[in-house]
């Protein structure tokens, strides 16, 4: 079975700096879909940034970055630029081709933005 | 473009009784996915719907348990509640492709078992 982990459940960043959030994942599967998604205190999840495991090229939105590393099973979300407006939950999540319509989602982790 | 909607946005319930969430898609969407979210925690896949059918579910009991409609809207009915279902329930929405396509949330129904 696939498992997510993230290991901070907290993390603070002062405006306008940057920020990385870690996420690992155990899988068997060779193609496979990575998620960022952002959960704000008014509870609607918002999806941050995806990657595809085929591709090597890291995703970018913005100022979002994923930094992807396959072989290690790794998948942090870099936020650059940080903004008062960043401060939520950020869960990592990974959908495969098994388990159809499954999203495994780890437990999240809390960002505080400092002004 | 309307977003996944949900309905009710609270309902607090007693032991024993049942419970009824309701559930809009995007249009367009064909998939509808309910998630468990305890308090502090990360999602659990409970369900997923698609062209009427149950695809999918997760390790829960046969008492959650849901429906989708012909206009792909969605209902999740948990019965004989107990406490531990406290949690915010999460719908989400998609036209299925395959692992590929991506997941739009609702803004969830928080049930409060007393």
């Amino acid at each position: 079975a696939q498992t997510v982990t993230q290991s901070q459940p907290e993390m603070s960043v002062q405006e306008a700096e940057t920020v990385t959030l870690s996420c690992t994942y155990d899988t068997s599967e060779s193609d496979y879909y990575l998620f960022w998604y952002k959960q704000p205190p008014s509870r609607q999840m918002i999806l941050v940034i995806r990657q595809e495991a085929y591709k090597q090229q890291n995703a970018t939105e913005n100022r979002f970055s994923v930094n992807f590393q396959k072989a290690a099973k790794s998948f942090s979300l870099k936020i650059s630029d940080s903004q008062l407006g960043d401060a939520a939950m950020y869960f990592c999540a990974y959908r495969g081709n098994t388990n159809a319509g499954k999203s495994t989602f780890g437990d999240g982790t809390t960002l505080t933005v400092k002004p | 473009e309307a977003g996944v909607t949900q309905s009710p946005t609270h309902l607090i319930k007693t032991r024993g009784q049942q419970a009824t969430l309701r559930c809009s898609p995007i249009s367009g969407h064909t998939s509808v996915y309910w998630y468990q979210q305890a308090l502090g925690l990360g999602l659990q896949f409970l369900l997923w719907y698609d062209e009427g059918e149950e695809r999918n579910r997760g390790n829960f009991p046969p008492r959650f348990s849901g429906r989708q409609f012909p206009n792909y809207s969605s209902e999740l009915n948990v019965n004989a509640l107990e406490l531990e279902d406290s949690a915010l329930y999460l719908c989400a929405s998609s036209f299925y492709a395959g692992a590929t396509d991506t997941q739009y949330f609702g803004p969830g129904t928080r049930l409060t078992v007393l």
